[in-house]
């Protein structure tokens, strides 16, 4: 059990740039999530994917996000047109799923975005 | 929609006190309830977990009890050390697709 990889650590860019982080999950976990944290609260759903198929959205993911999973493996999170409210902790996690319910999840270290 | 609410902090012990963060939580059905625990530069570890009623989890000599007639997981322990200051999330996941609902989190200092 390597963990889930986060790539990048820090990302820093000017307003209006797009940017693209990367997710690693624990290679047997079928199920991956993504999360927003800002500070001084706890991470909020965005988005999760069973296999290469995402699943659910949330409404705080707007036009200018979009995921991806190919494969079923990593997954990138890009958001185009970055805005300040997008600074953020972005966190990935992974866990089981489908025929096995109540699984943790298994978060990485998350990249952290800062817009200038 | 599911949410939880945990007891704001910071908490500020001293070694070997007694620790208490309340949580509780609204959701349909009947999710998992966890505690995960982040240490400064680190990502959320998860601390321990119950997945139904009256289950006790417990790791590391924290415990928390799933109440579903209260709606609450309150973690606990003991006896606090200086390695147990870090942020301290409150969690619970449906039963479909298993995304969770955390708490805003409470931040606990041990002092010796």
């Amino acid at each position: 059990d390597t963990g889930v990889s986060q790539n990048p650590r820090h990302k820093i860019t000017k307003r209006g740039q797009n940017v693209t982080f990367r997710c690693d999950p624990i290679s047997e976990h079928n199920r991956l999530y993504w999360y927003r944290q800002t500070l001084g609260q706890g991470p909020e759903f965005l988005t999760y994917f069973q296999n290469e198929a995402q699943l659910e959205k949330s409404r705080l993911l707007s036009d200018r996000f979009s995921a991806e999973r190919p494969k079923g493996s990593f997954s990138t999170l890009e958001i185009q047109r970055t805005e300040q409210g997008d600074s953020a902790m972005y966190l990935c996690a992974s866990s089981l799923g489908a025929d096995r319910r109540n699984q943790p999840q298994h978060f990485g270290d998350g990249t952290r975005l800062s817009i200038l | 929609g599911n949410s939880v609410t945990q007891m704001e902090g910071p908490v500020t012990l001293s070694e070997e006190a007694f620790l208490t963060i309340n949580c509780t939580y609204t959701a349909t059905g009947y999710p998992s309830l966890f505690w995960y625990v982040q240490y400064p530069g680190e990502g959320l570890q998860l601390l321990l977990k119950a997945t139904k009623a009256d289950d006790k989890g417990s790791n590391k000599g924290f415990e928390a009890t799933y109440r579903k007639e209260t709606t609450s997981f309150h973690l606990e322990k003991g006896s606090v050390q200086v390695s147990d200051s870090a942020v301290y999330f409150c969690a619970l996941s449906d039963q479909g697709a298993g995304k969770s609902t955390f708490g805003d989190g409470t931040t606990l200092t041990v002092k010796p």
